[in-house]
């Protein structure tokens, strides 16, 4: 089975440019999450959706990122404008909820670099 | 705000049992123990979970103590590929929200 599926996996931009992430979860899966991590901060979680709805999204760190799940095999975050400071490996996570316990299932990451 | 402290880093021997104890003195009754561990430049990989019984799976064994402060993630005979940093996490009943601490890097040595 193909895993959670994240592209690009590198991206390098200058300051102020639009950034799409991309991601495809595992097949099945009804819960979608999007990670941040830096050596700074750690594994951070931005926001997840439970059947392509936002839950929370208290983690999105201001209005220059966004998300979506327009179906439930697709998601984007979207960084615009970038800064420096966005700089970071973005992870996106898939589950399967149903009942109350679920592991996640984390895709290889976006390492974002913005210049 | 972490609720679970864990040794920063730890070492073993390639071969031997590497057991990574994990404290969450608070921790509530509908509280799961989670376990994952990130290898270098991957994902985070789910390990293992209980809730106060001791579990184990084809990765690990985790031990829970009686009074649910504190487990004990167990890799029953390590190898180089376990080198990792480990993640304790507690995660509410039903809830999906993970919080990663810093975790326990550990090293497995030939």
């Amino acid at each position: 089975d193909a895993g959670v599926i994240q592209s690009p996996r590198h991206e390098v931009t200058e300051m102020g440019q639009e950034v799409t992430l991309r991601c495809k979860p595992i097949s099945g899966h009804n819960s979608l999450f999007w990670y941040r991590q830096t050596m700074m901060r750690g594994l951070e979680l931005l926001i997840y959706f439970n059947n392509n709805v936002p839950i929370d999204d208290s983690g999105m760190p201001e209005d220059r990122f966004s998300a979506k799940m327009p179906n439930a095999s697709f998601s984007t975050l979207k960084i615009q404008p970038s800064e420096p400071r966005d700089s970071a490996v973005y992870f996106c996570a898939s589950s399967r909820v149903a009942g109350v316990e679920y592991e996640q299932y984390f895709g290889p990451g976006t390492r974002l670099t913005v210049t | 705000d972490a609720k679970t402290t864990q040794p920063t880093s730890m070492d073993c021997a390639e071969g031997r049992a590497a057991n990574l104890p994990c404290n969450h003195s608070t921790i509530s009754g509908n509280e799961y123990v989670y376990w994952y561990r990130q290898i270098h430049s991957q994902g985070p990989q789910y390990i293992i979970h209980g809730l106060k019984n001791n579990e184990t799976n084809e990765m690990a064994s985790l031990i829970i103590t009686e009074d649910r402060k504190s487990s004990t993630l167990i890799l029953p005979h390590a190898t180089l590929r376990d080198t990792a940093v480990y993640y304790c996490t507690l995660i509410i009943q039903g809830a999906q929200k993970l919080v990663f601490g810093q975790g326990t890097r550990l090293t497995i040595n030939p």
